[in-house]
């Protein structure tokens, strides 16, 4: 079946430092991939998308690139700041027959310090 | 704010209990999705409703059972509860197509004790 593997964390960075998440998937078929990001006492929010190989997400300065040949989406940002501590999820989404619930990675705690 | 609205946010109940989480989906989404966050088991997939059919299930025990009522609202009932229930139980709603993202609500904080 599909899943989602992502680093675990926490990760810990200073204030300005270049971030990456690792996300890599296994699915049957061609899916659509997310970056959601949980901030403390909220629900997940919808960070960027790509819903075919090559395409590349982006929002809020973050990125990620959708790789089939390595059937990766690596979360990047140039620049972190402490705003940015969060939990960041990485998922997927395949049409299986007309369901269309999301699978997601463990979630990645990323703690920003000043 | 997501448009997701999710009731009540806290519940402290008994082990045996029975509790009964809601949730108004977005204005205009047709899907209304259940997860349950914990802290080893992640994020779980429960199950999905469609236009008030049921279309995927996930990790859903037998004693937890789901609806969505004709104006889209769900439930979601949770019975005989254990220790182990307690969690995050979170809803999402979404257009219904596999690459529509989705939109959560804050959640549910079930304590079972």
């Amino acid at each position: 079946g599909d899943s989602v593997t992502q680093m675990e964390g926490p990760v810990t960075l200073s204030e300005e430092a270049f971030l990456t998440i690792n996300c890599t998937y296994t699915a049957t078929g061609y899916p659509s991939l997310f970056w959601y990001v949980q901030y403390p006492g909220e629900g997940l929010q919808l960070l960027l998308k790509a819903t075919k190989a090559d395409d590349k997400g982006s929002n809020k300065g973050f990125e990620a690139t959708y790789r089939k040949e390595t059937t990766s989406f690596h979360l990047e940002k140039g620049s972190v700041q402490v705003s940015d501590s969060a939990v960041y999820f990485c998922a997927l989404s395949e049409e299986r027959g007309g369901a269309d619930g999301l699978t997601f990675g463990k979630g990645t705690h990323l703690i920003i310090q000043p | 704010d997501s448009g997701v609205t999710q009731t009540p946010k806290h519940l402290i109940t008994a082990t045996g209990q029975r509790v009964t989480l809601r949730c108004s989906p977005r204005s205009g989404d047709l899907s209304v999705y259940w997860y349950q966050q914990s802290l080893d088991q992640g994020l779980q997939f429960l199950i999905q409703y469609y236009n008030g059919e049921e279309r995927a299930k996930g990790n859903i025990l037998e004693r937890f059972s789901a609806q969505q009522f004709p104006d889209l609202h769900s439930e979601l009932n949770l019975s005989s509860l254990e220790l182990g229930d307690s969690a995050l139980y979170f809803c999402a709603s979404s257009l219904g197509s596999y690459n529509s993202p989705l939109h959560f609500g804050n959640g549910t904080r079930l304590t079972v004790t």
